[in-house]
């Protein structure tokens, strides 16, 4: 079946920076695109970025555009998100998500989620 | 604010149909598959429905969705206790690159 476990989370400081690793297991990994999607306390979900199976294409939300990289190693099945320049808006569960496809059909399986909280 | 809009609530009784709207616009939901997804509180989303109105593997019948132009639904039928839940529709948006969730409704079954 499967598994996403994101790892990573913790408090930061304004300004700092953290890099979240999601490590997949259950399925051909080099076959997907794969997601961050985050969710602030109390709040909805925002999608955050998107990688295509071969890593050739990513995309970005407008509020971390700049700021967050996504990136993959398909000989590791881990999905990571580096996270820049960190403000106290960003302070979050952060879940990795598993495309229904390669190219962005949207996510199905989602990890866990870790916590990122970011202050002072 | 959300690029799709949801309502916030919706509440049914056990044994009702209930919908929830999620509506948008040509560059998303008009132009773009829609998915939704549950969420109990604490825990990961669920995928509900994908390509509009495709139900995964091990979702009850029960659920189903639907799009018409720039709007998309989500239709519970005989409702139960276990389907309340947090539901968000979500779709790509090929003006901003990049997907797009609404903002949530809270389904509270009475």
């Amino acid at each position: 079946q499967v598994v996403l476990v994101e790892s990573g989370g913790g408090v930061v400081q304004p300004g700092g920076s953290l890099r979240l690793s999601c490590a997949a297991s259950g399925f051909t990994f080099s076959n997907y695109g794969l997601h961050w999607v985050r969710q602030a306390p109390g709040k909805g979900l925002e999608w955050l970025a998107f990688v295509r199976h071969d890593a050739d294409n990513k995309y970005y939300g407008d509020s971390v555009k700049g700021r967050f990289t996504i990136s993959r190693d398909n000989s590791k099945s881990t999905l990571y998100l580096q996270m820049d320049s960190l403000r106290v808006e960003d302070t979050a569960v952060y879940y990795c998500a598993k495309d229904l496809g390669h190219s962005g059909n949207g996510p199905d399986f989602w990890g866990q989620g870790t916590l990122v909280t970011v202050s002072s | 604010q959300s690029v799709l809009t949801q309502p916030p609530s919706a509440s049914g009784t056990p044994g009702q149909r209930v919908t929830i709207s999620c509506s948008g616009s040509s560059s998303n939901i008009g132009g773009h598959t829609v998915n939704w997804y549950q969420q109990f509180p604490g825990t990961a989303p669920k995928l509900l429905i994908y390509n509009n109105n495709q139900r995964p593997s091990g979702v009850p019948d029960r659920f189903s969705g639907s799009k018409s132009g720039t709007s998309a639904s989500l239709a519970i039928s005989g409702l139960q206790s276990e389907d309340e839940s947090d539901y968000y529709c979500a779709a790509w948006d090929g003006s901003l690159s990049g997907r797009v969730f609404g903002g949530g409704t809270k389904l509270t079954v009475l």
